[in-house]
Order: C-alpha cells, then structure tokens, then sequence
C-alpha cells in the first residue's frame, strides 16, 4: 500500500481554470505538508497542516486553497491558473509537528502544466 | 534563517568509483541536516540525517555524510557508486525553532549519473 498517495499523476490544463490535486496518507500522521518543487528542481514549502489546521502559510497566492477534511487528506486547490503555477507539487507527512526533524514521507509528485 | 547550497547540479562518476556530493550550510543555530534523495518519477526519501551527537551518521545504501561545523559542511559520500544510485540528491537543512513552524529548508539537488 502507498503511504502517501496523491491524485493525479499528471494534470495539463489551461491558463485560468481551476484545478484540485488531492493526497491521502495511510500512515496515520498528524501533519501534513504541500511543497512545491520547479523547473529548476528547487523545493519550496508551500503550506503545512496539523490535525487539519493551518500552520504554516509560506506566502503562497490566495489562488491557492488547501484544505484538510481530515487528518489523513489534504487537498489542494488552485483557481485562476497561471503559467507560473507550472510545476511538480508534492505532498508529505511527517508523525507530527516537530517530526520534520526526523522524516518526511512524500508521495509521487503531481506534474503541473498549465499552457 | 537557514539555507543550504549545493555545489555542482550535475555530477557524474563511473561505477565503482567514490561519490562525493557537496553540501554547505548556513545557520544561526545548530543545525539539523538531512539527505534526501528522488529516484525519477518518485517523491523523496531520507537517506540520512544528523541532528545531534556523532558527526559522522551512517544513511541507507552505503551512504554517510559528515557535519563539519568548521567547514559548515555536509557532505554525503559512498564508497562505491552503484547503478542503481543514478537519482536527483537533496541537501536540507531544518529551521528548528518554536516547533510549531519546522520546516525543511532544501537545496537545488544534484542530479548523480553513474556511468558503467
């Protein structure tokens, strides 16, 4: 079974549509993580969730709406899509907060491209 | 504020030979540092990390790496390159400060070939 499964592998949309990519982690964590990874490979965290609230916010476009319905999802929605906004997104849980300092479990990555 | 820099984005050895990938630090604090490395098509995987204690810390498929503070390095070396290691490497550093906040700081990645 994948620990940390997100949905869809790849997404190809145009500019100004709205889209989803979902994550789901079967590992029983409190805490999960959005990371946005680009063209040039360079990782950036985009939002971090806790027991489904928001903890970290790193100055992300309000485009971008994730949103935790439970401790093991956290979605992610992206309205008015820019080309910019191409890139690969990876989702990640950690047992918790402070867990970042042991391990991250990522999923897969979902390929944006928004044309 | 934390960062880390990887040096050399490419880096190619043959099979067999040592692998040695850099990564240097900047921190206001001690640091903790991790490894990660992304096979293609995969998410990341810790291959190792150093947060307290011995400088010297022991990773997954024959990989280490040393904190030198001096140097403000942690590089991540193995003996001898496998097929199998061809993977996109991340160097990461954690802002470990109120908890609440951790997160991880990561390099640009060096992308490791391994010529037979």
């Amino acid at each position: 079974d994948t620990a940390v499964s997100q949905t869809p592998k790849y997404l190809v949309t145009q500019m100004g549509n709205d889209k989803s990519i979902k994550c789901e982690q079967n590992l029983g964590h409190d805490t999960m993580y959005w990371y946005k990874q680009d063209s040039k490979k360079f990782l950036k965290i985009m939002f971090s969730y806790n027991n489904k609230e928001l903890i970290i916010n790193e100055t992300v476009p309000n485009r971008f709406s994730p949103k935790s319905p439970d401790k093991a999802h956290l979605n992610l929605h992206i309205n008015s899509l820019e080309l910019g906004d191409s890139a690969v997104y990876f989702c990640a849980s950690s047992p918790s907060l402070g867990a970042v300092n042991e391990k991250l479990f990522f999923g897969s990555g979902t390929q944006l491209s928004v044309l | 504020a934390q960062s880390v820099t990887q040096l050399g984005s490419h880096v190619s050895v043959s099979e067999g030979a040592l692998v040695l990938l850099r990564c240097n630090y900047s921190s206001s604090v001690p640091p903790y540092l991790f490894w990660y490395v992304q096979y293609p098509n995969q998410g990341l995987q810790l291959l190792l990390k150093y947060t307290t204690g011995a400088t010297l810390v022991k990773g997954i498929n024959g990989f280490e790496a040393e904190f030198k503070k001096s140097e403000t390095s942690f590089h991540l070396t193995k003996p001898s390159a496998h097929m199998s290691d061809a993977a996109e490497y991340f160097c990461a550093v954690s802002d470990h400060g109120s908890g609440a906040t951790n997160k991880l700081m990561f390099g640009t990645g060096t992308l490791l070939a391994v010529q037979p």
